[in-house]
């Protein structure tokens, strides 16, 4: 059972250059989220999905696209990277349940120059 | 959602019982009390949540006071592998998925 498994591990970017970080999930979870987590920071959510075909915006979704075509994948784009998008980049999800606890990836570390 | 305040960290001897606090004065009725924690910048970590009742299990004890203003986290016999920052969040029941993570606590665990 491989839970949440987030591709790549690392990345590194130009300024305005594109990219996809993938995020896919093995437990048939509704409910799928991104968080970025910025030095001495909380996470903070950037978008999030209640099932496959309906996003949403959390706090910070600037510069960044989402979709949900099947309720394994929840991919998160960044059209035209900035250095302020330089973060390390955490998935999760878990079951639609009320109280169901998130399920977390071990992150993509991305760097924008 | 209900703001929480956690102190910014905290130390623990191995092998004692380490008692993080959350206050959490302005949570309303059917927001929950979670944490979790997050080891050396892995991907956050579920411990244990409640409504207002305390709670145990395999992880962690959950006290929460009689009018759920504030709660503690237990770890009953501390180990250097929780040295950890510990998150303490309010969330309303069918909102675990866009949780609000704060700074959390650093637990530091010293043999």
């Amino acid at each position: 059972n491989a839970g949440v498994t987030q591709t790549p591990k690392f990345q590194v970017l130009k300024t305005g250059q594109s990219m996809t970080l993938q995020c896919a999930q093995d437990m048939n979870h509704e409910y799928m989220s991104w968080y970025r987590q910025d030095p001495g920071m909380g996470l903070r959510l950037i978008h999030y999905s209640v099932g496959a075909g309906i996003t949403d915006q959390g706090e910070v979704p600037n510069g960044y696209n989402v979709s949900r075509s099947t309720t394994e994948d929840f991919p998160l784009r960044l059209l035209s990277a900035a250095p302020s998008q330089t973060s390390v980049y955490f998935c999760a999800s878990s079951y639609s349940t009320g109280t169901s606890p998130l399920h977390f990836g071990n992150g993509t570390r991305l760097t924008v120059t | 959602d209900a703001k929480t305040t956690q102190p910014t960290s905290m130390d623990c001897a191995e092998g004692r019982a380490a008692n993080l606090p959350c206050n959490h004065s302005t949570i309303s009725g059917n927001e929950y009390v979670y944490w979790y924690r997050q080891i050396h910048s892995q991907g956050p970590q579920y411990i244990i949540h409640g409504l207002k009742n305390n709670e145990t299990n395999e992880m962690a004890s959950l006290i929460i006071t009689e009018d759920r203003k504030s709660s503690t986290l237990i770890l009953p016999h501390a180990t250097l592998r929780d040295t950890a920052v510990y998150y303490c969040i309010v969330a309303r029941g069918g909102s675990n998925y866009k949780l609000t993570f704060g700074k959390g606590t650093l637990l530091t665990v010293n043999p």
